[in-house]
């Protein structure tokens, strides 16, 4: 069964760095999004992308934050520098289009800023 | 604005027993329901989605869902418990008015299945 996947599964950076997590969607989906978690908390809604566009973003994706699909089957997510908030599990997901398509999820990647 | 609830943090449920975790919520237009599992260090998995029609959905792993559009409510239910079904599930919604893609999520429910 297709899966979405993620690496790494863990990082750990200082405060300030850049950090570049990456997703491979399930290959015949066309919408990507990211989500976070921060422990504890309930998972939440950063950005989707459609047709090599952001389609709908969050309050917390700020302008640290960027996406991209660099290559037909990659889809990334940069934070450009890294404040100690940004600790949390970050999933990304996929799905088909229509507005009714399930979104499928990876396994996360936690980071941890120190 | 969209928002879901999960009035439990934690449902205890005894092997063979039914089980119901409990998920509200609040769209402006029509809802798009989902149901989650999130096992420990694994991402979350798609357990069963309500979109329109027959108000009680099945899903995986022998799940299933009532959509009640009076009480806006949307609970997960199991005939009967088993231990693997020890996890964290979420609740989520998408508002069909809005047009957007995104999930709101409920803060999780972690539900604990005793031998």
């Amino acid at each position: 069964e297709p899966e979405v996947t993620q690496t790494p599964s863990h990082q750990v950076t200082q405060m300030g760095q850049e950090v570049i997590l990456r997703c491979v969607p399930i290959s015949n989906h066309l919408y990507f999004y990211w989500y976070r978690q921060i422990l504890g908390q309930k998972v939440e809604f950063l950005v989707s992308f459609y047709n090599n566009e952001i389609s709908e973003k969050s309050e917390i994706f700020d302008d640290q934050f960027s996406v991209e699909r660099p290559d037909g089957s990659n889809f990334t997510l940069k934070i450009r520098s890294t404040k100690l908030e940004d600790s949390a599990m970050y999933f990304c997901a996929s799905s088909e289009p229509g507005q009714v398509s399930t979104q499928y999820f990876g396994p996360g990647t936690r980071l941890l800023v120190l | 604005a969209q928002s879901v609830a999960q009035p439990e943090d934690q449902v205890n449920v005894a092997e063979g027993n039914p089980l119901t975790v409990k998920c509200t919520y609040s769209v402006s237009g029509n809802p798009y329901l989902f149901w989650y599992v999130q096992y420990p260090n694994r991402g979350l998995q798609f357990l069963l989605k309500y979109i329109t029609g027959d108000n009680l959905v099945k899903g995986s792993y022998g799940f299933e869902a009532e959509f009640n559009k009076s009480q806006t409510s949307f609970h997960l239910k199991k005939p009967s418990a088993l231990v693997s079904d020890s996890a964290l599930y979420f609740c989520a919604v998408r508002d069909l008015q809005t047009g957007a893609n995104n999930l709101f999520f409920g803060t999780g429910t972690r539900l604990t299945v005793i031998p």
